[in-house]
C-alpha cells in the first residue's frame, strides 16, 4: 500500500470553528490534491499541489484554504466551518500527471 | 469541463454472473482510471488505462478513445465484489487532478 494517511480520520464540530485536515505521504510524490465526496455528487476537488508551496484551487474551493510546506504534507484548513460542509474528505497523491492515484483512507466531518 | 457518466447506478446480480459497468466522457483525455470503494472504506486504484484493454484476475478494463467509453467486466463475480466501483479521468494536461463518475453501487448475492 502506498504511504498516504490522513488525519484525524473522524471529526465533529461546531459550526463557525476552524478545522485542519492533515495528509502525509512517504512516497516522495510531486501531486497531493484534497477532494471532498458527497451522496449524489460524487468525488470533486477542492485543492490540488503540484509542488511545494505551489497550490491551485479545484471546483469546489469556497470556505477551504491549503498549505504545503514540505513535500509530504498537505493541509487542509476550514476558515470557519459550515453545515454544508459536513463531508467525507479523502487525500490522494499520484506521481506524475498519468500514473496511478493513491487515496487515503478518508475524514469524516461533521459539521454541527 | 468533462462530464463522466456511469451506467448502470446500481446494479444487483447473483453471484457467478459477468459484470459490465459502463463509463463514458465528453472531452477526450488522457488516461482514465477505474476505483474501487467498498462500505465505509477507502478507495483503492484498479485500473490506469490510455488505450486498449487491461486484466488483473477476474476483473478486466477496456477503453474505446475514439467513442469516449470504457467498460469494466467482472468474471464470476463474488459477493466481496460488493462495493462502489468510480469511474475518473484526466483531461487536459492532468495536473488539476481527476475528474469523477458517481460510481456505480454493485452487490453480489450468495
Amino acid at each position: 500500500d502506498a504511504g498516504i494517511t490522513q488525519s484525524p480520520r473522524h471529526k465533529v464540530t461546531e459550526t463557525g470553528t476552524p478545522v485542519t485536515l492533515r495528509c502525509h505521504q512517504t512516497e516522495n510524490h510531486r501531486y497531493m490534491y484534497w477532494y471532498r465526496q458527497d451522496p449524489g455528487h460524487g468525488l470533486r476537488l477542492i485543492h490540488y499541489s503540484y509542488g511545494v508551496k505551489d497550490t491551485d484551487k479545484g471546483e469546489v474551493s469556497d470556505g477551504y484554504s491549503v498549505s504545503r510546506s514540505k513535500t509530504e504534507d498537505f493541509l487542509l484548513t476550514l476558515e470557519s466551518a459550515t453545515s454544508s460542509q459536513t463531508s467525507v474528505y479523502f487525500c490522494a497523491i499520484t506521481g506524475t500527471v498519468n500514473t496511478e492515484a493513491f487515496f487515503g483512507q478518508g475524514t469524516r466531518l461533521t459539521v454541527v | 469541463k468533462n462530464e463522466v457518466e456511469q451506467s448502470p447506478q446500481n446494479l444487483t446480480a447473483q453471484e457467478g454472473e459477468f459484470i459490465t459497468i459502463n463509463c463514458s466522457y465528453s472531452v477526450g483525455i488522457s488516461a482514465l482510471h477505474w476505483l474501487q470503494q467498498h462500505p465505509g472504506g477507502g478507495i483503492v486504484s484498479l485500473f490506469m488505462l490510455s488505450s486498449g484493454k487491461k486484466k488483473h484476475g477476474r476483473l478486466i478494463a477496456t477503453i474505446n478513445i475514439q467513442e469516449k467509453h470504457s467498460s469494466l467486466h467482472i468474471t464470476a463475480s463474488h459477493p466481496r465484489d460488493s462495493a462502489v466501483y468510480i469511474c475518473a479521468v484526466v483531461s487536459g494536461g492532468g495536473a488539476d487532478g481527476l475528474t469523477f463518475g458517481k460510481g456505480t453501487h454493485l452487490i453480489i448475492q450468495p
